[in-house]
């Protein structure tokens, strides 16, 4: 069973727009912890956000949001005034436990329209 | 701040060769994971070292070998390569309880 979904395969935003990214997870663990990471066409993997299943707080860096709803199963990246180098895959991802590998949803193609 | 290092940036074999990947990770940092990225596909999990051990193993093709050596770098051994096994590779390491940095990658293509 897929434990990373991400349900938006393309999304088309318009320049200075906010955009909602959807990830929802599946695990039974307590202790788990979340991941957005960018990847630009040059392929390189751009952490953005970790979010802890023990954190009371949404974490934010910078522009980046991640609206963590633990109940629902929901991590949702949240990107305010999007510019066109936001244009890339990115990736929601998942770590059960404190040292397990990380598992990979299959990504949402962002294109930031001028 | 120092990243994971990763060698080659890109690498073009011939099928039936062999191809080394190899992976520096960041000092102090104690596991390494490889992924295989194909084309338009999310990365997989392939193999991962704790502390120069085999700590998890993932859908690693039998042709396909890894290790980490004292120094804590990794390499990631793949041989009788085939079509199917271009892709890009990536390397991240960690320390328990943290972060995981990815390396840039390796894009390996299989002619």
């Amino acid at each position: 069973a897929q434990k990373i979904t991400q349900t938006q395969p393309g999304m088309f935003v318009q320049e200075k727009e906010a955009v909602t990214l959807d990830c929802t997870y599946d695990t039974s663990d307590p202790s788990y912890g979340l991941f957005w990471y960018k990847q630009p066409s040059s392929g390189e993997m751009i952490f953005l956000i970790y979010q802890g299943s023990y954190d009371q707080q949404n974490a934010t860096e910078g522009r980046y949001s991640l609206n963590f709803q633990k109940a629902r199963k929901s991590a949702n990246l949240v990107i305010s005034a999007s510019q066109l180098g936001d244009s890339a895959m990115y990736f929601c991802a998942m770590r059960e436990g404190p040292v397990d590998k990380i598992i990979f949803g299959k990504g949402t193609r962002l294109h930031i329209l001028p | 701040a120092a990243g994971v290092i990763q060698s080659p940036r890109h690498l073009i074999k011939e099928k039936r060769e062999t191809a080394t990947l190899k992976c520096y990770p960041i000092p102090r940092h104690d596991t390494v994971y490889w992924y295989q990225q194909g084309p338009g596909q999310d990365p997989q999990f392939l193999i991962s070292f704790y502390e120069k051990m085999q700590s998890d193993k993932g859908s690693i093709p039998d042709r396909f070998s890894a290790q980490q050596f004292s120094d804590y770098h990794s390499e990631l051994n793949m041989s009788s390569l085939e079509l199917g096994d271009s892709a890009l590779y990536f390397c991240a390491s960690s320390l328990a309880g943290g972060g995981y940095t990815f390396g840039s990658g390796t894009r390996l293509t299989v002619v």
